[in-house]
């Protein structure tokens, strides 16, 4: 299996930061990457697909960036509602895997 | 809108069995790549099961024997069930669709757009 490792584990931030999440993966997965947000006792909800294209509904202050093995979710200015795991997602098999989340927190 | 509705969900002592059920609504589940995610309590995401096209089935490995995916078109709900449980079973286990926009190259491969909102397996020992 791919693994993927997310970098750091927690963020602390504060409101109107720039955040920046770092995501590798252990072989060449082209863009075939997303991100997700979850909240506490939520589902997870899809933010970026395909390494950088944003999901429909998602605030334009997050970008995805990256290509190969290493990519990067960035948070342009961070928003109360922002506070929350993330996870990176490789699927360049269907055999999709997880990084093992950042939470993003004050 | 789409919405995935999962049950079957609750206690279950080590070596029983369970099926959970993902009823979809407002797009067929046979079109689409449908998976089971799972995430046990405080841990990360792990993904489970992915059935598409025809009814071609993949499994990860930690479930491979004990697993079936399956789904019934008629009434657009997809199941997983589960056997020989085990302790470290236990997790949430959500259904997810892998839509046409978000799909990978591979076959069965893809980023998830839509889930429900999960159910609670326990696998007591």
């Amino acid at each position: 299996d791919i693994q993927m490792t997310q970098s750091p584990s927690t963020q602390s931030a504060s409101e109107g930061d720039r955040v920046t999440i770092t995501c590798r993966a252990s072989q060449n997965i082209n863009n075939w990457l997303a991100w997700y947000q979850q909240k506490p006792g939520k589902a997870p909800k899809l933010l970026i697909y395909k390494a950088s294209s944003l999901e429909s509904g998602v605030p334009s202050r997050f970008s995805g960036s990256g290509f190969g093995t290493q990519f990067t979710l960035t948070i342009s200015s961070l928003q109360p509602d922002d506070f929350a795991t993330y996870y990176c997602q490789q699927y360049s098999t269907y055999s999709v895997t997880f990084g093992q989340g950042t939470k993003v927190d004050i | 809108e789409v919405q995935l509705v999962e049950s079957g969900g609750g206690l279950v002592q080590s070596g029983g069995s369970l099926r959970l059920s993902c009823a979809g609504s407002e797009f067929t589940v046979s079109s689409d790549y449908m998976t089971w995610v799972r995430q046990a309590p405080g841990k990360g995401l792990e993904w489970v099961s992915v059935i598409y096209g025809g009814g071609a089935t993949y499994y990860a490995d930690s479930v491979k024997g004990r697993f079936t995916i399956s789904r019934d078109n008629s009434k657009n709900t997809v199941y997983l069930q589960m056997n020989s449980l085990r302790v470290e079973d236990t997790a949430v286990y959500y259904c997810a669709r892998a839509g046409p926009l978000v799909r990978g190259v591979i076959k069965g491969s893809g980023a998830f757009d839509f889930w429900g909102q999960g159910t609670m397996v326990t696998v007591s020992s």
